[in-house]
């Protein structure tokens, strides 16, 4: 069964630091997502992206965020300049088609602890 | 602003009993998508099942089925025959039907345990 694929599964950074999340979709999948779940608060949506670019992304998803998929498998998370505000479990999801009941599919998530 | 609401935070059942999980919403959309989410420890989030707001019929999968009340916003999970291996985190998300790229809202959650 396909999967989304989440590398690490742990990550400790120093706070300051950049870090870079990873992930690989499902591969015949076009829409793909980053959300992040503070230890013991609900998952919140970070950004989507299609088609190259940024589609939508929320207040949380400030200029310390990036996204990218720069070898048309690999979708990133990169994080500048880390606080220790960004200690959360980062989930990729990735969908074929949003605009009906179609299933976003989730990684096993990367918890980043910033210390 | 949509929100999902999980007034649960935690529920136990025994194993082989019927458990309901609650969860309400808020929109002032007609069109959209209710899904639950299963998160066991291993902690990849996996879908149990999905509702379109559209349709009036509960849906319904294997031992899981949604009581769904649009009226009133509420979007319960009821799991019948509990196994243990459903003990699990189970979050309730929202999904608008257009204008957005498919982004979830969720609840907070609901961590479940099934006794033996």
């Amino acid at each position: 069964e396909p999967e989304v694929t989440q590398t690490p599964s742990h990550q400790v950074t120093q706070m300051g630091q950049e870090v870079i999340l990873r992930c690989v979709p499902i591969s015949n999948h076009l829409y793909f997502y980053w959300y992040r779940q503070i230890l013991g608060q609900k998952v919140e949506f970070l950004v989507s992206f299609y088609n190259n670019e940024i589609s939508e992304k929320s207040e949380i998803f400030d200029d310390q965020f990036s996204v990218e998929r720069p070898d048309g498998s690999n979708f990133t998370l990169k994080i500048r300049s880390t606080k220790l505000e960004d200690s959360a479990m980062y989930f990729c999801a990735s969908n074929l088609e949003p605009f009906s009941n179609t299933e976003a599919f989730f990684g096993q998530g990367t918890r980043l602890t910033v210390v | 602003a949509q929100t999902v609401t999980q007034s649960q935070p935690e529920m136990s059942v025994q194993e082989a009993e019927t458990v309901t999980l609650s969860c309400t919403y808020d929109t002032s959309e007609s069109d959209y998508y209710l899904f639950w989410y299963k998160q066991p420890p291993s902690r990849q989030m996996i879908l149990v099942i999905r509702q379109e707001a559209y349709k009036q019929q509960n849906a319904t999968e294997n031992r899981f089925s949604v009581n769904f009340q649009k009226a009133a916003k509420s979007f319960s999970l009821k799991i019948s025959d509990s196994q243990l291996g459903d003990a699990a985190m189970y979050f309730c998300a929202y999904r608008s039907a257009g204008g957005s790229q498919g982004n979830l809202i969720f609840g907070k959650g609901t961590k479940l345990s099934v006794k033996p």
